[in-house]
């Protein structure tokens, strides 16, 4: 059964950057039916997509943080990253990792646990 | 400001039949099929329904979805008192190029 986990710091001072990862076990990073993808939820607010990306290294993030957020992938340790730059408050969220369908129904499943990410000083 | 616009709320009693609207424009819902999540509280979301009106294995016959236009619905029958969650549409939108979601629906089961 594929599961996802996500590991990082709690806590990020202001400008600083956001570096998270996602392990995945029980199947491979490297399937072609998939991409690999970042959403993160504010305390008490909705889900925003942030990037996804495909073992190949093909990427493609949320317009509105494109400027800041970096994904990448390590497939020889079935792991993908996310790294967001500049943060601020307002960066303050639980992160989630989940794998997404390759195509344009492209729905996540399984998603991680999450990990909360708070932004202060 | 959610680009899928779905009503804050929703709720009914055991047994009820319930349904959670999403409203989205021809750039997402309009040329794209709909997928649901549900995220049951201090949980993260769970595939609900895929491709409009699919469900994957394992998730009860109760919930159904639909789509038409530029508008999709979760229905929820027989409600239990487990459905008490916070329900997400989600769609690719293609002005954005990338996924969506709606803001999120609470339902509370009376």
């Amino acid at each position: 059964q594929l599961q996802l986990q996500e590991s990082g710091p709690g806590l990020v001072k202001p400008s600083e950057t956001l570096s998270l990862t996602c392990s995945v076990s029980g199947g491979s990073i490297s399937s072609r039916n998939y991409y690999w993808g970042w959403i993160r939820q504010p305390p008490g607010k909705g889900l925003e997509f942030i990037g996804s990306i495909y073992y190949s290294g093909n990427t493609y993030y949320n317009p509105s943080l494109k400027s800041r957020v970096t994904v990448s992938v390590d497939t020889s340790k079935n792991q993908f990253s996310l790294k967001l730059n500049s943060v601020t408050a307002a960066d303050t969220a639980v992160y989630y990792c989940a794998r997404q369908r390759a195509t344009r129904d492209n729905w996540f499943d399984p998603w991680g646990q999450g990990t909360l990410v708070t932004v202060s000083s | 400001q959610s680009v899928l616009t779905q009503p804050p709320s929703a709720s009914g009693t055991p047994g009820q039949r319930v349904t959670i609207s999403c409203s989205g424009s021809s750039s997402n819902i309009g040329s794209n099929t709909v997928n649901w999540y549900q995220q049951l509280p201090g949980t993260a979301p769970k595939l609900l329904i895929y491709r409009n009106d699919q469900r994957p294995s394992g998730v009860p016959d109760r919930f159904s979805g639909s789509k038409s236009g530029t508008s999709a619905s979760l229905a929820i029958s027989g409600l239990q008192s487990e459905d008490e969650a916070d329900y997400y549409c989600a769609a690719w939108d293609d002005s954005l190029n990338g996924p969506v979601f709606g803001g999120g629906t609470k339902l509370t089961v009376l």
